[in-house]
């Protein structure tokens, strides 16, 4: 079983569409929780952090289930700009090795 | 843009050579972890530098080695070329080396074996 697992889709949505990814980590120690944003042969760009309060930045919700091991990004008003790979990301403890998901794939169409 | 810089770009070597890869971090970051990506994967983790020490280490073999330097720029070095470490290889800065710290990738070197 992979640490951290993702549907890479694609997810293919409309413009103005609310689109919501879901990811589950196996480690319950897992300490840290982030969303990365990847462009196509570009490197990984931080999208936001995630708490276990939730979290909202602008069109971008980010919520954590520690008893269920779960982790959710929403977009709500889908761009075009928004067409990319988004990448689910733990940090088990006190090194830095963040462990990725395989990323899942959204394309925003006009 | 993150400020964390790399070099070369790109770079095309063959099988059973040696390559070294260069970072720079962020201004007031003083760690820098390595990184392969593969065509259609995550990144994997390869080793993070701190205090120019290794500080964690993933499931790489040793002939993938590396230093930093008092600035904190750091150099990742692979030996004996395979056609398998063809990949991006990212490395990212840090403010510390706990797990809370936000890592901020830099655009990568893509390096194939030939």
């Amino acid at each position: 079983r992979k640490e951290v697992e993702q549907d890479p889709g694609p997810f293919n949505v409309p413009e103005g569409a609310t689109v919501a990814f879901n990811c589950t980590y196996s480690n319950s120690a897992s300490q840290s929780f982030f969303w990365y944003r990847q462009d196509c042969r570009k490197e990984p760009k931080l999208l936001m952090s995630v708490y276990s309060s939730g979290n909202e930045d602008g069109r971008f919700t980010a919520q954590l289930n520690r008893a269920s091991q779960y982790i959710s990004l929403l977009i709500r008003d889908s761009k075009l700009s928004d067409s990319a790979t988004y990448l689910c990301v733990v940090n088990n403890g006190n090194t830095g090795k963040l462990i990725f998901g395989q990323g899942t794939t959204l394309q925003v169409k006009p | 843009e993150t400020g964390v810089t790399q070099s070369p770009t790109h770079l095309i070597k063959t099988r059973g050579q040696q390559v070294t890869l260069r970072c720079s971090s962020q201004s007031g970051h003083n760690t820098v972890s390595w990184y392969q990506q593969a065509l259609g994967q995550g990144p994997q983790f390869i080793f993070q530098y701190y205090r120019e020490e290794e500080n964690g280490r993933g499931n790489f073999p040793p002939r993938f080695s590396g230093l930093q330097f008092p600035n904190y720029s750091s150099e990742l070095n692979v030996n004996a070329l395979e056609l398998d470490d063809s990949a991006l290889y990212l490395c990212a800065s840090s403010r510390g080396t706990g797990a809370s710290y936000e890592q901020y990738f830099g655009p990568g070197t893509r390096l194939t074996v030939t």
